[in-house]
């Protein structure tokens, strides 16, 4: 279903390498979420924009960046400098007032 | 510093049985908590949250601010109510959110 889309859904990256992975939704939320899933573990908080041109920092924004240029976009960059960029990243959107949060199918990255 | 809880990975009951899945948070303000569901294949989604004070699927959770837990409770287990279950906390000072790292429930025949 719509709502949250996230590409590629598989990703490969080189050392040293940059990567974008795209988070585009068109349910006119406010607030967006990246977030990192390692086997084994809960969702880790990276970044969190609650509205357009600011975000914050997760637990764990070493190594990634982003930007909020647009209400329906949120892509994260995972950098040279993020050591260990192997994991599945989730997107999610969520409505102004602490609503739920609508997630996309992830990204998968791995290191080549 | 906020933190969620979910002491059990996995939980295994059988068809018909009671089951509760625990979460604990710590966190300072007055939080939104949120238990959301993952069945096999699909996407992370929504169960309920301790606001709306209903019972989805016949799932309710009950805030208990002396305890800091929001236990998620069910009288009579299914076979589809196996899924990964976590349990979520919102800072309403910040709009920070924060995942426990969920628990696997396998409903046995």
């Amino acid at each position: 279903d719509g709502g949250i889309t996230q590409s590629p859904k598989y990703l490969f990256r080189k050392e040293g390498q940059n990567v974008t992975l795209s988070c585009e939704q068109n349910l006119n939320h406010d607030a967006m979420y990246w977030y990192r899933q390692d086997p084994g573990q809960g969702l880790r908080l990276i970044y969190y924009s609650q509205i357009v041109n600011d975000f914050q920092k997760g637990d764990i924004a070493e190594g990634y960046s982003v930007s909020r240029e647009k209400k329906e976009s949120f892509p994260l960059t995972v950098t040279s400098a993020q050591k260990n960029p192997t994991a599945f990243y989730l997107c999610a959107s969520s409505g102004q007032g602490y609503q739920p949060q609508h997630f996309g199918d992830g990204t998968r990255l791995s290191i080549l | 510093a906020q933190r969620v809880t979910q002491p059990e990975k996995l939980l295994s009951v059988f068809k018909g049985a009671p089951v509760e899945l625990k979460c604990n948070y710590s966190y300072s303000g007055s939080p939104e908590l949120f238990w959301y569901v993952q069945y096999s294949r699909q996407r992370l989604q929504l169960l309920l949250r301790h606001i709306s004070r209903e019972s989805i699927k016949g799932f309710t959770a009950d805030l208990n601010k002396g305890e800091t837990s929001f236990h998620l409770k069910k009288p009579f287990a299914q076979e589809e109510d196996s899924a990964m279950y976590y349990c979520a906390l919102i800072a309403t000072n910040a709009g920070k959110s924060t995942f426990g790292d969920g628990t696997t429930l396998t409903v046995k025949p």
